[in-house]
């Protein structure tokens, strides 16, 4: 399967704890995208990279979240000292950047903050 | 900034009726649309896009919707529906030639449930 791949895709954990999620896009991809969606709502913008760069992150995006492309490849989003209101479906996507807006999504990975 | 409003949590439609999902935007700044499906258990995919040219855009599946710049809306249609339709419909968009926040994101709707009913 040449998709979106995203681990782990549950993740149960105890507040304050941190998480860690992983993403492999589409090999072709350049670009890559968080989002995070909770029950009823639409995916909400967290950050985005070019290649190994993050040009863009969302005011969403506290300073426990961190976000890593160390090579242009795989990503990493870190949710440090969880809380309650981190529970959520963290989803990734990928595009080529002359196609922007033509996301690639992964199932995702969906967080329990108890 | 960009925003989204899909007025209809949920719509119900018999099978083989047609149905129409309702999408408006708001941007200051020139748009592109998008819509996407996201069926039970799986990942959002791309259904149609409205980047230029003519204002009905068709996608899978049978579905078409049509960008009307006045009205600053993007209606999702199809003539007759199937069971299989039956998933959770992503309304989104994206503003170019200006600045802004998650300018090169997209900016989505709630979405809204199409529920099919035999």
């Amino acid at each position: 399967d040449t998709g979106v791949s995203q681990n782990p895709r549950h993740k149960i954990t105890k507040r304050g704890q941190n998480v860690t999620f992983r993403c492999d896009p589409i090999s072709e991809h350049n670009r890559l995208y968080w989002y995070r969606q909770t029950l009823g709502q639409g995916p909400e913008f967290l950050t985005y990279f070019q290649n190994e760069a993050q040009l863009e992150k969302s005011r969403l995006l506290s300073d426990r979240f961190s976000a890593e492309r160390p090579k242009g490849s795989f990503s990493t989003l870190e949710i440090q000292r969880t809380e309650q209101g981190d529970s959520a479906m963290y989803l990734c996507a990928s595009s080529l950047a002359q196609r922007a807006g033509e996301l690639f999504f992964g199932e995702g990975s969906r967080l329990t903050v108890l | 900034a960009q925003s989204v409003t899909q007025l209809d949590s949920q719509v119900p439609v018999f099978e083989e009726a047609p149905v129409e999902l309702r999408c408006n935007y708001s941007s200051s700044v020139s748009v592109y649309l998008f819509w996407y499906v996201q069926y039970p258990n799986q990942g959002l995919q791309l259904l149609l896009k409205y980047l230029s040219g003519s204002t009905l855009v068709k996608g899978i599946n049978g579905f078409e919707a049509e960008f009307n710049k006045s009205q600053t809306s993007f209606h999702l249609r199809k003539p007759s529906v199937h069971i299989s339709d039956t998933a959770e419909y992503f309304c989104a968009v994206r503003g170019y030639g200006g600045s802004g926040g998650g300018a090169d994101g997209l900016t989505f709707g709630k979405g809204t449930h199409l529920i099919i009913q035999p």
